[in-house]
C-alpha cells in the first residue's frame, strides 16, 4: 500500500513568513496526526484528527498555528507568522483508528531563519 | 495529562550483549503502549505494541503497571538494531498518541 506523502521534504523561510506543510495520508485511514518533532527531542503531538474532526489540539500555538482536514482526508498544516523556535521536522501520520499502528510519513524539514 | 519519559538519552552496548531500554509512563486511565524505531534515513515505524505481546526482530516489551513502565529488551544486541527507538503511549479510546525523548542504541561490533 502508498504510505503517508508529505511535501514539501525541505523548507528554509525567513522569520514572519509563512509556510504550509501538506499531508496526504493513507487510503482509509480515519485518524490523522501532526507531530513537531525539534532536534535532539521526541515528536510533540500539535493536533489529532479523526476524519475531518479534532480530536485533541492542545499542544497547538493557535496563535500562529493552525491545521484543516479537508473531507477527512488530505491535511495541511499553516504557521503564520513563523519564529525561529519553528524550526523542527513535522512530521504526519496517520492509522486506521487512534488504537492501530500509526503510519508515519518522511516528514518536512522546516528551517527558519 | 499523560508523559512518558525514557531517561536514557544514548545506550551503547557490544554485539551479543543484553540491551534494555527503559520506559516509564504516568496516565491514570489504562493506557496502550507501544515502541516506535526510526532506522537511519527511514520513516518512523512501529516496533511492537504490548497489547499484541509478541516479540518482533528479538524484542520483547512488558507492561509494568505497579512500576509504570514498558522497558523494550533483547538477550542479543545485533549491529542492524543500532537505530532511534521511541516508546509511546495512546489513551483509553486511542487519542492522544504521546512519545518520549527516544534513546539511540548504538550496537558495536
Amino acid at each position: 500500500e502508498a504510505g503517508v506523502a508529505q511535501s514539501p521534504r525541505y523548507k528554509i523561510i525567513e522569520k514572519r513568513q509563512s509556510v504550509a506543510f501538506w499531508c496526504n495520508p493513507i487510503s482509509g485511514h480515519a485518524t490523522l496526526y501532526w507531530y513537531q518533532q525539534i532536534l535532539g527531542q521526541g515528536p510533540k503531538l500539535l493536533i489529532q484528527f479523526q476524519n475531518n474532526g479534532v480530536v485533541d489540539d492542545s499542544q497547538l500555538p493557535k496563535d500562529r498555528f493552525s491545521a484543516e482536514r479537508l473531507k477527512g482526508v488530505d491535511s495541511t498544516l499553516k504557521i503564520q507568522p513563523a519564529k525561529l523556535e519553528d524550526s523542527a521536522v513535522y512530521l504526519c501520520a496517520s492509522s486506521l483508528t487512534g488504537w492501530a499502528e500509526a503510519f508515519f510519513g518522511q516528514g518536512t524539514r522546516l528551517t527558519v531563519v | 495529562a499523560q508523559r512518558v519519559t525514557q531517561p536514557e538519552k544514548l545506550l551503547s552496548v557490544f554485539k551479543g550483549a543484553p540491551v534494555e531500554l527503559k520506559c516509564n509512563y504516568s496516565y491514570s486511565g489504562s493506557p496502550e503502549l507501544f515502541w516506535y524505531v526510526q532506522y537511519s534515513r527511514q520513516r518512523l515505524q512501529l516496533l511492537l505494541r504490548h497489547i499484541s505481546r509478541e516479540s518482533i526482530k528479538g524484542f520483547t516489551a512488558d507492561l509494568n503497571k505497579g512500576e509504570t513502565s514498558f522497558h523494550l529488551k533483547k538477550p542479543f544486541a545485533q549491529e542492524e538494531d543500532s537505530a532511534m527507538y521511541y516508546c509511546a503511549l495512546a489513551t483509553r479510546g486511542g487519542n492522544m498518541l504521546t512519545f518520549g525523548g527516544g534513546t539511540r542504541l548504538m550496537v558495536k561490533p
